[in-house]
This record gives structure tokens, C-alpha cells and sequence, in this order.
């Protein structure tokens, strides 16, 4: 069965830990997101990836951190210089890649909640 | 203006009546649409693409409408399994990445 898992489904913290956000597609696909959801508010992207080793800041970057070692993975770590990260995480995939904007895909996303 | 505007709702419905969202876009140079279904505290999943022709799929059918902005979802005949929210999604122009709307929350009863 193709698709995109994310793990932990629930994830706790206490404030000042970092936390990482495991995101795995074998979809085959090139472009990778992370994107951030609050209630009562739209998605909004943090990192995106479009080739391994390569990737760019999204709208609200600041206090996230993403690697892209492998085509399958885009690990997310929230460090504990983001204010509040408490949040609704998704990670999505998509076959476009450079300049192209295809249907994305998502995982079942992580709750974070930190205290 | 915002890049992708929608009505939030409810829209309360009644099974089997017909119902109809708009969405507005900013960018005019954007091309690609999409229609996307978001159930209470789950991912987005993809409802359906948005062609300059109109498309349809079974009860829904999509439109967009390139001189004044917008794109629409038709759900005709209305199940409670419709119940959800609808996000509206339009590409970044310039950008490999997507926009998506805030939704409009769709609740059909009995």
C-alpha cells in the first residue's frame, strides 16, 4: 500500500525540548511539505522540499528545522525557539517538482502539545 | 485581498438537497485548482481537481470561472457522510507549493 505515514499520532513535551516529527512517504514522489494547523485556522506551510538535500522556507519557518537526506523521509524537529508550538502537524508529498504545482497528498498528521 | 477567500460557514443542510461553495483567488496568473475534504481532526484528502472546462465527479461538480476569480463545488443530492469541511486550493504563482483556503464546513442532517 503506497502512501505517507507520520508518527507519533499524540506527542507531549515540556517547553524547552526539542521534538522531532517522523514523516516517511513510498509514494516515489520528489516534493515533500510540512505545514502547520491551529483551530479555527488554515493550513500554513513551514518547509518544503522538492529534491533530496535541498530545501526552502515556507511562510512561518522560524524556530522549525527539516533535513531531506532521502527521498522518502523529511524529518520536522520543532525547537524550543518556537513560541508555540503546540499545533496540528501535517506533512504531504506531491510528484510535481521545480516549478510545478501538483495535488499534494497527506499523511494522518502529529498532535503536539506542549507544556 | 487574501490569496484564497471562503466562506466559512456552517452551511446546514438537509440530506438530500443541493449545496454550493465559492471560493475567490487573488493571483490571476494562478493555474492550478484543486477542491480538498477535511473530516474533524484528520488530514486534508484530495475531492477533486478543478479543469477551465468544469469537471464532475459523481454528485459534485466543480467550475471555475478565470475573469472573475473564483471556483465552485456542487454537491448535489447530500449524504451525512458529506459532512465535513471544504478546503479551496490554488497554486503559489511562482512557488511549487499550493495555497489553501480556511474552509467552509459543510453539516448535513437528517
Amino acid at each position: 500500500d503506497g502512501g505517507i505515514t507520520q508518527s507519533p499520532k499524540y506527542l507531549f513535551r515540556k517547553e524547552g525540548q526539542n521534538v522531532t516529527l517522523s514523516c516517511e512517504q513510498n509514494l516515489n514522489h520528489d516534493a515533500m511539505y510540512w505545514y502547520r494547523q491551529d483551530p479555527g485556522q488554515g493550513l500554513r506551510l513551514i518547509y518544503y522540499s522538492q529534491i533530496v538535500n535541498d530545501f526552502q522556507k515556507g511562510d512561518i519557518a522560524e524556530g522549525y528545522s527539516v533535513s531531506r537526506e532521502k527521498k522518502e523521509s523529511f524529518p520536522l524537529t520543532v525547537t524550543s525557539a518556537q513560541k508555540n508550538p503546540t499545533a496540528f502537524y501535517l506533512c504531504a508529498s506531491s510528484s510535481g517538482g521545480v516549478s510545478s504545482s501538483y495535488e499534494q497528498y497527506f499523511g494522518p498528521g502529529t498532535r503536539l502539545t506542549v507544556t | 485581498r487574501k490569496e484564497v477567500e471562503q466562506d466559512p460557514g456552517p452551511f446546514n443542510v438537509p440530506e438530500g438537497a443541493t449545496v454550493a461553495f465559492n471560493c475567490t483567488y487573488s493571483n490571476s496568473a494562478s493555474q492550478s485548482f484543486f477542491w480538498y475534504r477535511q473530516d474533524c481532526r484528520k488530514e486534508p484528502k484530495l475531492l477533486m481537481s478543478v479543469y477551465s472546462s468544469g469537471n464532475e465527479d459523481g454528485r459534485f461538480t466543480a467550475q471555475l470561472n478565470r475573469a472573475s476569480q473564483y471556483i465552485s463545488l456542487l454537491i448535489r443530492d447530500s449524504k451525512l457522510s458529506d459532512s465535513a469541511t471544504y478546503l479551496c486550493v490554488v497554486n503559489r504563482v511562482g512557488y511549487s507549493t499550493l495555497t489553501f483556503g480556511k474552509g467552509t464546513m459543510l453539516l448535513v442532517s437528517p
